[in-house]
């Protein structure tokens, strides 16, 4: 079945550092791709999504293109900051667009 | 904005109660999800439903109900909550092709 991998963590890094946390997938037909974000204590929330091959999502200064070459969605932030420390989460739908299958999760801890 | 609501954020449950979450959303979506959310493995699918009185079987649905008699409320149900069921639920809603929203969690620990 449909599936997400991601890089697991935890990713500590220091303020103002290029981020980068890798994600690939497994499905059979053309899912759409999401990244959430959950802060401490919190429900998850839509970081950005793609829908098809080649677009870009982009919010908040991260950004993550829908490869289906490699079958990736790789989350990149250029400076990260002490806020986005959170759970990242790489998700797929499938083709009848509901319930999303998702990563692992990975924790980013950013330090000043 | 959809805000989906879980009307507990802590909960404490001995084995064996029945155990009900409850999970209301303010849009009028039509599929309402509920998952688990464990460390190391991610957040994994225990139920959804697609309309009123209507529901499907998530990956992990053993041990588990759900209850959906209005659109905005789907109820988890643990018919007799087991110690591996501690973990935090975390309620979704959604329609068509649009984003999942969440609501802020239920942290379950059964003693």
């Amino acid at each position: 079945g449909d599936s997400v991998t991601q890089m697991e963590g935890p990713v500590t890094l220091s303020e103002e550092a290029f981020l980068t946390i890798n994600c690939t997938y497994t499905a059979t037909g053309y899912p759409s791709l999401f990244w959430y974000v959950q802060y401490p204590g919190e429900g998850l929330q839509l970081l950005l999504k793609a829908t098809k091959a080649d677009d870009k999502g982009s919010n908040k200064g991260f950004e993550a293109t829908y490869r289906k070459e490699t079958t990736s969605f790789h989350l990149e932030k250029g400076s990260v900051q002490v806020s986005d420390s959170a759970v990242y989460f790489c998700a797929l739908s499938d083709q009848a667009g509901t319930a999303l299958i998702f990563g692992k999760g990975t924790t980013l801890s950013v330090s000043s | 904005d959809v805000k989906v609501t879980q009307s507990s954020r802590y909960l404490v449950k001995r084995t064996g109660e029945k155990v009900f979450l409850e999970c209301v959303q303010d849009m009028d979506h039509e599929n309402m999800f509920w998952y688990r959310q464990d460390p190391g493995l991610g957040l994994r699918l225990i139920y959804f439903s697609y309309d009123v009185k209507m529901k499907e079987k998530g990956d992990i649905p053993e041990g588990y109900s759900v209850s959906r008699e209005k659109k905005e409320r789907f109820s988890l149900i643990l018919e007799s909550a087991s110690t591996n069921q501690t973990s935090m639920y975390l309620c979704a809603a959604g329609q068509g092709n649009s984003p999942l929203h969440f609501g802020n969690g239920t942290r379950l620990t059964v003693t």
